[in-house]
Parts: C-alpha cells; sequence; structure tokens
C-alpha cells in the first residue's frame, strides 16, 4: 500500500454542498500540506498543519490534522463551482532527506 | 515577483533526443525538487537538491539527470534512455526542512 493515501479518489458534489477529503498516512506526520491543482497547471498552497490536533481555515476550508498525528482531513463548506479541481495532500514522515511524499490526490468536481 | 518559472509550458521530444526543462526561482530558497505527474495521479519525486552543486536521486530517477550550479536554478534532462516520459513535469523549491513547498505552473512533455 502506499505511504499517503488519499480518499476519496473523486467525488461530485451538488454546489452549496459540504465535502470532505481523508489523507491517511501510514507514519507519523511531522508536517502536512494541502494544495489544490486545477487541470495543466501547477499546485498552489492551501494549509499546513505540524501540530496534533490542530485545526486551520480559510474562507471555507478547514484542515485538521487529529492527535496522533497520522490523518488529516479537508473540510469544504458551501461549495462553490471554484472550489473544483484536484486536491493533494504531501506529508513530512521524518524519513531521511529533505522531502515531500505526496498522496494520489482527490478530483473534486462541483455540479451547478 | 517571486516565484518560480518553468519553462516551455509545452515541450515536444523526438525518438532518441534529450530535452532539458527549466526551472528557476527567485525566492533565494535552498532546496529544489523536480516531479512527475502523470494522468490521475499524484506526484512522484525525480531529483532533489538541497544545496548548490549536490543532489540526490527521488525515486524515479532513471532516465533523467539534473544539475544545481547556481542557487536560483535546478534544470532537468530528460533522456533518450527515459522510454516513456509523456507526463507533466513540476518544479518546487523549499526553503528549509518542515516549511512549506512551493510548485512552479509545470511543462507539458509530450512524444513525436
Amino acid at each position: 500500500s502506499q505511504e499517503l493515501e488519499q480518499s476519496p479518489q473523486s467525488l461530485i458534489v451538488q454546489e452549496g454542498k459540504n465535502l470532505t477529503i481523508n489523507c491517511t498516512s501510514s507514519k507519523t506526520l511531522y508536517g502536512l500540506y494541502w494544495y489544490k491543482q486545477k487541470y495543466g497547471e501547477g499546485l498552489i498552497f492551501l494549509m499546513m498543519l505540524q501540530k496534533g490536533g490542530e485545526e486551520k481555515s480559510h474562507e471555507k476550508i478547514t484542515a485538521k490534522l487529529d492527535e496522533k498525528k497520522q490523518q488529516s482531513s479537508l473540510h469544504i463548506t458551501a461549495s462553490q463551482p471554484s472550489h473544483a479541481g484536484i486536491y493533494l495532500c504531501g506529508a513530512d514522515t521524518g524519513a531521511a532527506g529533505n522531502k515531500l511524499t505526496f498522496g494520489g490526490g482527490t478530483r473534486v468536481l462541483v455540479k451547478p | 515577483d517571486g516565484g518560480i518559472t518553468q519553462s516551455p509550458k509545452y515541450l515536444f521530444r523526438k525518438e532518441g533526443q534529450n530535452v532539458t526543462l527549466s526551472c528557476e526561482q527567485n525566492l533565494n530558497h535552498d532546496a529544489m525538487y523536480w516531479y512527475r505527474q502523470d494522468p490521475g495521479q499524484g506526484l512522484r519525486l525525480i531529483y532533489y537538491s538541497q544545496i548548490v552543486n549536490d543532489f540526490q536521486k527521488g525515486d524515479i530517477a532513471e532516465g533523467y539527470s539534473v544539475s544545481r550550479e547556481k542557487k536560483e536554478s535546478f534544470p532537468l534532462t530528460v533522456t533518450s534512455a527515459q522510454k516513456n516520459p509523456t507526463a507533466f513535469y513540476l518544479c518546487a523549491s523549499r526553503r528549509a526542512r518542515w516549511e512549506t513547498q512551493y510548485f512552479g505552473p509545470g511543462t507539458r512533455l509530450l512524444v513525436l
């Protein structure tokens, strides 16, 4: 299995509804980064979490890192068409080297 | 504006040809990274560099080469040994470990 698993792989949500994406690690997360990507473009940084139990919000997006630091969730409230795209989580797991591990991504489609 | 630039946006490679993708950053970041993204998948690390004149192989380095002669530049060469080079290539940089990694806009490589 992959070191960093994202679920679901894709989802379709009606505009105005909430959605949640999960990122689960087989190792302790020392830093967890959420990014958004539109097709054919680079990744845009959303939020970084480092402490167990930490929660951050920006506009309608909230990210949490659980107490055991092995799972993070990204929650979008009252989704809008602008929230459509691919969401990726990246993690510092303490492995040797200054590098991140990435999940497979979650493709979000918002239906008007 | 501070940021990461990648060129070209699209690149076409002929059989047996080596091609070089450019990545430049003016963020004064020490670490730079190259990732490959295939359709519907997450990011896979090709090479990374933590300091000038030093770089390490990532998970899929075969068929690729890099150099880091200047802090702001980290070009990636896709050699003829890379048999399946068609993908979206992303460059990233980071000031230090445990800090956010920022991405360029990407280069799409296609084989003629």
